[in-house]
């Protein structure tokens, strides 16, 4: 079962930058917290994940708090097509493939 | 990346019938793991299909009910059997990358039941 929190809904102006949190107080200690989009009518589409430090790439950034119960998943410019449903899992290394989907958030960004 | 191929896209059937769905991935991956998708719903995790071995299923599918087969390391087939319209959802087929950081899916066979 999904054992993260995320708000159903969030909007943000084309260029800014949306900033997605997730609860996920009951994380373990080897469990990474991932971050996956759905636009709609396709399959999720991966962003980014991280343990315990920040992380960063093309498409994002990945903020966790020190004690790891909450993280922001930042788009940094956010655009029409980032239009999506975004979901935070925890998931193990051992068993990234298989994942509980909580309910996610749906960003929509708007011109 | 894994490219990952679904068939049938999309598909309408009659109650009772069965339908196989099938997935092919451009490159070799242990484990290959099925979805479901009902309307307006999230994701959620069917089974984990090993070649070589019997599925592993998720509380609430039985193998009765969604029979799948990994014949090898390339492709997968599942079959929703004894179709009712509650089972009208997308399927998705999904693996785990080669670098062991990511899962690729495929993009979902659409299934109405009438």
């Amino acid at each position: 079962d999904a054992k993260t929190t995320q708000p159903p809904s969030m909007d943000c102006a084309e260029g800014r930058a949306a900033n997605l949190p997730c609860n996920h107080s009951t994380i373990s200690g080897n469990e990474y917290v991932y971050w996956y989009r759905q636009i709609h009518s396709q399959g999720p589409q991966y962003i980014i994940h991280g343990l315990k430090n920040n992380e960063t790439n093309e498409m994002a950034s990945l903020i966790i708090t020190e004690d790891r119960k909450s993280s922001t998943l930042i788009l940094p410019h956010a655009t029409l097509r980032d239009t999506a449903v975004y979901y935070c899992i925890e998931a193990r290394g051992s068993t990234l493939g298989r994942l509980y989907f909580g309910r996610g958030t749906q960003l929509t960004v708007w011109p | 990346s894994a490219v990952i191929s679904q068939k049938p896209s999309r598909d309408i059937c009659q109650r009772g019938t069965s339908l196989t769905i099938q997935c092919q991935v451009d490159s070799q991956v242990t484990m290959m793991f099925w979805y479901r998708q009902q309307p307006g719903q999230s994701l959620t995790l069917i089974a984990t299909a090993n070649q070589g071995s019997e599925a592993t299923y998720e509380s609430g599918f039985v193998i009765d009910k969604f029979p799948i087969s990994r014949p090898n390391l390339t492709f997968s087939t599942l079959t929703v059997s004894n179709m009712s319209p509650e089972d009208s959802s997308i399927y998705l087929c999904s693996v785990e990358g080669r670098r062991d950081t990511e899962a690729f899916f495929g993009q979902g066979t659409r299934l109405t039941v009438v």
